[in-house]
């Protein structure tokens, strides 16, 4: 099947510090990725939708100036996390379906885990 | 937001038994899918059924969906200690454009 990779998959940084974290297709093209977060024992929660080619869209209650998402080309999408705070340690995680065909099918990335000291 | 809740938010049993658990969500929906995490991993996609359809199998997983109740139900059949994970509902609404999980459900498989 399809393959999405996040790097790093561990970072540990001291607040106030930024932290970008990449998530790639590396078989398929996604116009569209995903970014979602998970703290501990509870379910993802969406971030935000990367748009290659176009400003990302936010859920509600996120920070687009927190959180910046950059989507350069059709197999990488990138989140910033700019001046990281304690509570902002958690499990970040991209999807994305494949650009051809419809969402039914997303594919998720191992996940990667912030830790803000 | 969380479309669905997940129940129950644990769930402990013994190898061989069935394990089953619950979603319920509250609008509308184009398909719900499963997945299964494991401890700190990414998600696995495991079966997806679209609201036009009552039941799904893959092996030994067993899907149900009710959308007059909107609700589902995953049933793992003959568990084995490798089943032991969060397993999770997800929405598709009718924009289908986006995912909306569940709390999630915990399962332990005690060998």
């Amino acid at each position: 099947g399809a393959v999405v990779s996040q790097h790093p998959s561990w970072v540990i940084c001291k607040s106030g510090t930024s932290v970008k974290i990449e998530c790639r297709s590396l078989d398929f093209q996604a116009t569209t990725m995903f970014w979602y977060r998970q703290f501990p024992k509870q379910s993802l929660m969406l971030m935000a939708t990367s748009n290659e080619g176009s400003k990302a869209t936010y859920e509600q209650g996120v920070e687009k100036d927190k959180f910046l998402i950059n989507h350069a080309s059709l197999t990488l999408s990138t989140l910033t996390v700019t001046s990281a705070h304690p509570e902002d340690s958690s499990f970040y995680i991209c999807s994305a379906p494949p650009a051809t065909g419809g969402w039914e099918t997303q594919y998720f990335g191992p996940g990667t885990r912030l830790l803000v000291l | 937001s969380q479309q669905g809740e997940e129940d129950p938010q644990a769930l402990s049993i013994q190898e061989g038994e069935n394990a089953t658990m619950n979603c319920s969500y509250k609008t509308s929906i184009n398909n719900l899918q499963w997945y299964r995490q494991n401890s700190g991993r990414g998600l696995v996609h495991l079966i997806l059924i679209r609201s036009n359809e009552r039941e799904k199998h893959s092996g030994r997983l067993r899907v149900t969906l009710d959308t007059s109740k909107k609700s589902s139900s995953l049933l793992i059949t003959a568990s084995r200690a490798a089943d032991t994970a969060s397993y999770f509902c997800a929405t598709v609404g009718a924009a289908g454009n986006k995912l909306t999980f569940g709390g999630g459900t915990r399962v332990l498989v005690k060998p």
